[in-house]
């Protein structure tokens, strides 16, 4: 199975916002509200910030959110901070009973 | 404190096997799904195997038949047995909690080669 669709990179300057997709199919992301977010800066273990499509776990900012509409999953991060700079991943279970990631999206915040 | 400490990773010949582990601590191996999930250098997150409750396991397409997820709740270990190893499984392979891998742990690193 393919990998989700994501962008391969966006930006932003400090105090913007800016929106990741991430694109499915009805047997993943249009299937399932188990969309889940993830964080990773360079030589890190990836971070959980969104799980089931817009909860955000204990301790993760208000300024992370997420959506879904359809086949595509959205993930947003307003007020944006030069920590901020990082890759993210969405994540999707399946039809399958498995998972899939999204292939990534690096944030530059310029 | 949940903690999740991978082991195991090394050089390794292709066609080769190599056991990872992951030992946790502050939650019980037999409580939560648990996950391994690989990182090829340079390249984005892929998802290798699952054991759910019940020891119910599920594979990746890309090494079903050659890995085998298993634990151990004696010593509160997650396991990666990995047979006819490829140069394409080089990677860091972490293993991480839950169905939405809420605790990740530092990474382990197998160069097939």
């Amino acid at each position: 199975q393919s990998a989700l669709t994501q962008p391969a990179s966006v930006s932003g300057s400090p105090g913007q916002s800016i929106t990741i997709s991430c694109t499915g199919t009805t047997s993943d992301v249009g299937g399932f509200n188990y969309v889940s977010w993830y964080q990773q800066h360079p030589g890190k273990a990836p971070k959980l910030i969104i799980y089931d499509v817009k909860v955000r776990p204990s301790g993760v900012s208000a300024r992370f959110s997420g959506s879904k509409s359809g086949n595509t999953a959205s993930l947003t991060i307003s007020a944006l901070q030069a920590d901020d700079e990082a890759d993210y991943y969405c994540n999707s279970f399946t039809r399958s009973n498995t998972l899939i990631f999204g292939g990534g999206t690096k944030l530059t915040v310029l | 404190e949940v903690q999740l400490v991978e082991s195991g990773g090394a050089l390794v010949q292709p066609g080769g096997s190599l056991r990872l582990s992951c030992a946790v601590s502050g939650f019980t191996v037999s409580s939560h799904y648990l996950t391994w999930v690989r990182q090829a250098p340079g390249k984005g997150l892929e998802w290798v195997s699952t054991i759910y409750s019940g020891d119910v396991t599920n594979y990746a397409d890309s090494v079903r038949g050659r890995f085998t997820i298993s634990r151990d709740t004696s010593r509160n270990t997650l396991f990666l047995q990995m047979d006819s190893l490829r140069v394409d499984d080089t990677a860091v392979y972490y293993c991480a909690r839950g169905a939405d891998f809420d605790y990740w742990g530092q990474g382990t690193l197998v160069t097939v080669s």
